[in-house]
């Protein structure tokens, strides 16, 4: 598959333990946060998403925080598997529409 | 319902070519947007198209270009080619656009060599 994300930074964590990922955005006036999972081989896939109305949100086995004052967004994946490895990364929307993308990390799953 | 596809997935060419990339959006989807990946900047922003129209630019010069047919269908064109152009292109479609706070759907890509 191909590498999508060399040099980046890596959470290595056990199966079955919970994972948290960060994320920091630059922009004060984004108001709507994604965050993608990106496997190998693959384009990303959308996760979570989440309004500057809100400071928390939560999907199946995933939860968003947001906050806002110093502008940084996690992702929390509960009873990580080895198929949660991929690399992640957020996304910010900010007035002028155009979509910023983070880094991302790298996340390994040990089984 | 057939997900985002991209053609081709792997293309080698030189330095002073062009390249012309195609993505067939998810049926129904009017929008349809192009991003640069690479492990150095990471996901940047092209430019999308929403019906037939570009709507928004990102920061790439003039060598890039693209466009969208009537059939949603869009193609991305690179003109004489640098080194730096070597990335992943993705490409994504939405139902009312990347701005509009809908999800999008990325394709798998297209791997793109400049030699």
């Amino acid at each position: 598959g191909e590498s999508v994300g060399l040099h980046l930074p890596t959470l290595s964590v056990q199966e079955g333990d919970n994972s948290i990922i960060n994320c920091a955005y630059s922009n004060s006036a984004s108001d709507y946060f994604i965050w993608y999972k990106q496997e190998s081989g693959k384009g990303p896939q959308f996760i979570i998403d989440i309004r500057s109305n809100m400071d928390k949100r939560q999907g199946q086995r995933v939860t968003v925080l947001l906050n806002k004052t110093v502008k940084h967004l996690s992702l929390q994946i509960a009873a990580t598997q080895p198929g949660d490895s991929a690399v992640y990364f957020c996304a910010e929307n900010s007035e002028s529409y155009i979509p910023t993308f983070g880094r991302g990390t790298s996340l390994i799953v040990h089984p | 319902k057939a997900g985002v596809t991209q053609t081709p997935r792997y293309l080698i060419k030189t330095r002073g070519q062009q390249v012309t990339l195609s993505c067939s959006p998810i049926s129904g989807h009017r929008s349809v947007s192009w991003y640069q990946q690479t492990p150095g900047q990471g996901l940047q922003f092209l430019f999308e198209y929403f019906s037939e129209t570009q709507r928004n630019k990102g920061n790439f010069p003039g060598r890039f270009s693209g466009r969208q047919f009537s059939n949603s269908r869009s193609e991305m064109n690179v003109s004489t080619l640098e080194l730096g152009d070597s990335a992943l292109y993705l490409c994504a479609s939405s139902l009312l656009g990347a701005g509009s706070r809908v999800e999008q759907y990325f394709g798998p890509g297209t791997r793109l060599t400049v030699t």
